[in-house]
């Protein structure tokens, strides 16, 4: 069975910084590209950063690009979000998820349980 | 950038036919996806590339996608099937709807 599993969430104040994590087990993690996407409170869901199956390839959304950094140990069987200047607005649940695609096509299953990210002074 | 857009509420009798849309600019060109989003839990595949199920999926959810509109459609409606429900494409990156929720009464 495919498992996600994301930690590092918490209580940071602006301008700060926080590292999530996400334990993958279930399959071959360097096969398969991933990504984080991000939910705030009450709104739908934002496609935040991926990272390709080697790590050297990786991608984020213009609201985080700067700030943010994705990254990968494939020896360990994780996924990494580096999020620094973190700002109110970045104040939301982020899921990990395993990139599923055909053809050009890009869709994502599973999903993790999540981690909260709350920025607040 | 590609937008996609969804009410924000569909409602539906105990075991009729619930239909949420999902519309944008000749969406019929691109696979969509769905998830579902049950309060308090991560989302859920439950179609992909426009009418695909996922393994453990029930039959009753379908989809379909022509024109403009995609059509999530979940037949014999059940209270369980309350949740969020989100469309998604790729247009070169991951492109979300804004979200419906299914409400059974």
């Amino acid at each position: 069975e495919v498992q996600l599993v994301e930690s590092g969430g918490g209580l940071v104040q602006p301008g700060g910084s926080l590292r999530l994590s996400c334990a993958a087990s279930g399959f071959t993690f360097s096969s398969y590209a991933m990504s984080w996407v991000r939910q705030a409170p009450g709104k739908g869901l934002e496609w935040v950063s991926a990272i390709s199956g080697s790590g050297g390839s990786t991608y984020y959304a213009d609201s985080v690009k700067g700030r943010f950094t994705i990254s990968r140990d494939n020896s360990k069987n994780t996924l990494y979000l580096q999020m620094n200047s973190l700002r109110a607005e970045d104040t939301a649940v982020y899921y990990c998820a395993k990139r599923e695609q055909w053809l050009g096509d890009n869709w994502f299953d599973p999903w993790g349980q999540g981690t909260l990210v709350t920025v607040s002074s | 950038s590609y937008e996609l857009t969804q009410p924000l509420s569909v409602s539906v009798a105990l075991g009729q036919t619930a239909r949420i849309t999902c519309g944008g600019n000749n969406i019929g060109s691109k696979n969509v996806h769905w998830y579902q989003q049950k309060p308090g839990q991560a989302p859920v595949l439950v179609i992909y590339r426009d009418s695909n199920r996922p393994s453990g999926i029930p039959e009753r959810f379908s989809g379909s996608n022509s024109g403009n509109t995609a059509t999530l459609t979940i037949s014999r409606a059940q209270a369980g099937d309350e949740a969020d429900y989100y469309c998604q494409v790729w247009d070169s990156n991951w492109v979300f709807g804004g979200g419906t929720k299914l409400t059974v009464l």
